[in-house]
């Protein structure tokens, strides 16, 4: 049981291109989410899915868009980086997005440089 | 935007030692309060998920207790272990909403 898959681990862009993070997680959640951490920062929430077919902003949504492909995949895309989105990002997913008792199950992060 | 303080920001303690850090949040709309632990290169799990005030939930020796009426929870570890030694992430949900984090501590235990 795989959990939550990120994909890349690693990645270094130059300053203007496009790259795609891919996550997907096979536990049959409902919710997915994505997090970026910064040194002497949270995590802070960047775009989520609260179900199949649903997506809102979070707290950090510029210069992003997401895509919930289906219940298994939410991506990530930068279309044009900007070294301000250098950054750990984390995906998430939870069972239930209204149910209070559900605690998220983390991806391993995807360490992206942009130059 | 909500805000979830974490005190302290770090600790160093000697094993075998006991501790506590806080975790402060608003206390009105609350919905839900998670603690998470994150160590090294790893990604965060879930440690608690605390839903009533009065909550006091337990795994081996560490502890966590809440209440939301003055918007604060704690969580205790007794007798740390190095294996202890890892980021302590405090999470907090005002009505329907995702998880807002705090900062984490920083927890290094010296054998």
């Amino acid at each position: 049981n795989a959990g939550v898959t990120q994909t890349p681990k690693f990645q270094v862009l130059k300053t203007g291109q496009s790259m795609t993070l891919q996550c997907a997680q096979d536990m049959n959640h409902n919710s997915m989410y994505w997090y970026r951490q910064d040194p002497g920062m949270g995590l802070r929430l960047i775009y989520y899915s609260a179900s199949e077919g649903t997506t809102d902003k979070g707290e950090v949504p510029n210069g992003y868009n997401v895509s919930r492909l289906n219940k298994r995949e939410f991506s990530l895309r930068l279309e044009s980086a900007a070294p301000s989105q250098t950054s750990v990002y984390f995906c998430a997913s939870s069972e239930v997005y209204s149910s209070r008792g559900y605690g998220y199950t983390f991806g391993s992060g995807t360490r992206l440089t942009v130059v | 935007i909500l805000n979830v303080e974490q005190s302290p920001q770090s600790l160093h303690v000697q094993e075998g030692d006991s501790t506590n850090f806080t975790c402060s949040f608003p206390s009105s709309n609350f919905y839900a309060l998670h603690w998470y632990r994150w160590e090294t290169a790893k990604s965060p799990e879930a440690l608690f998920v605390m839903t009533l005030n009065g909550d006091e939930k337990k795994k081996g020796r560490i502890s966590a207790t809440l209440n939301t009426k003055e918007g604060y929870s704690y969580l205790y570890i007794k007798g740390s272990q190095p294996e202890d030694s890892a980021t302590y992430l405090c999470a907090f949900r005002s009505g329907n909403t995702p998880l807002v984090f705090g900062k984490g501590t920083r927890l290094s235990v010296i054998a």
